[in-house]
């Protein structure tokens, strides 16, 4: 079945760090790509997604690419802010069932000033 | 304009008793999913709705759990004789259609602890 592994956390940078955070994937198919985040207090918010292979979602900064080779969808960010700090979670939809989203357990990142 | 919402945020009960959960998706959303998360875990899939009707229930861990949506908008989780294995943190989305290309809105959430 479907599953998405992702980075263990927590991870702590100090602010204007370069981020990364690694997601891999298994999927049937040709999965959507999803970057969600969820700020303390806060529900879930899209953070950026891509649907096909060598597409680049961004948003607010952060960036990941659609690897269909190596099944990745890393998110990376070059200059972290304290206000990004939050839980992140990387999810695929595959083609199969393509209203269910399959999420990786999140990575929690902490970013001091 | 406004979010999904859910209600309660909180819900302490007992094992054993009945507790229901509510979500009000975004106005004219056809779409509605129901999602479980356990602490440390990211959320889990339970059951889509597209319109009044639960067009897939394979995430229902057990015949305890049940959802409805009667009139397309509201939708209701019902968990009879809770147990502790419930605890957890449920997630409703909705969306304007239940399409890949359709982006997915999630609530903030209803903390259920079971004693």
């Amino acid at each position: 079945g479907d599953s998405v592994t992702q980075m263990e956390g927590p991870v702590t940078l100090s602010e204007e760090a370069f981020l990364t955070i690694n997601c891999t994937y298994t999927a049937t198919g040709y999965p959507s790509l999803f970057w969600y985040v969820q700020y303390p207090g806060e529900g879930l918010q899209l953070l950026l997604k891509a649907t096909k292979a060598d597409d680049k979602g961004s948003n607010k900064g952060f960036e990941a690419t659609y690897r269909k080779e190596t099944t990745s969808f890393h998110l990376e960010k070059g200059s972290v802010q304290v206000s990004d700090s939050a839980v992140y979670f990387c999810a695929l939809r595959s083609g199969g069932s393509n209203y269910k989203l399959t999420f990786g357990k999140g990575t929690l990142l902490t970013v001091n000033p | 304009g406004a979010g999904v919402s859910q209600t309660p945020s909180n819900k302490v009960t007992e094992k054993g008793k009945y507790v229901e959960l509510r979500c009000d998706p975004i106005s004219g959303h056809t779409a509605l999913y129901w999602y479980r998360q356990s602490l440390g875990q990211g959320p889990e899939f339970l059951i889509y709705f597209q319109g009044t009707g639960a067009a897939d229930d394979s995430g229902l861990p057990n015949d305890r759990f049940f959802a409805v949506r009667p009139e397309g908008s509201v939708s209701t989780l019902k968990i009879q004789r809770t147990e502790r294995g419930d605890s957890a943190v449920y997630l409703c989305a909705s969306s304007w259609g239940g399409g890949a290309t359709d982006t997915q809105y999630f609530g903030p959430g209803t903390r259920l602890t079971v004693l």
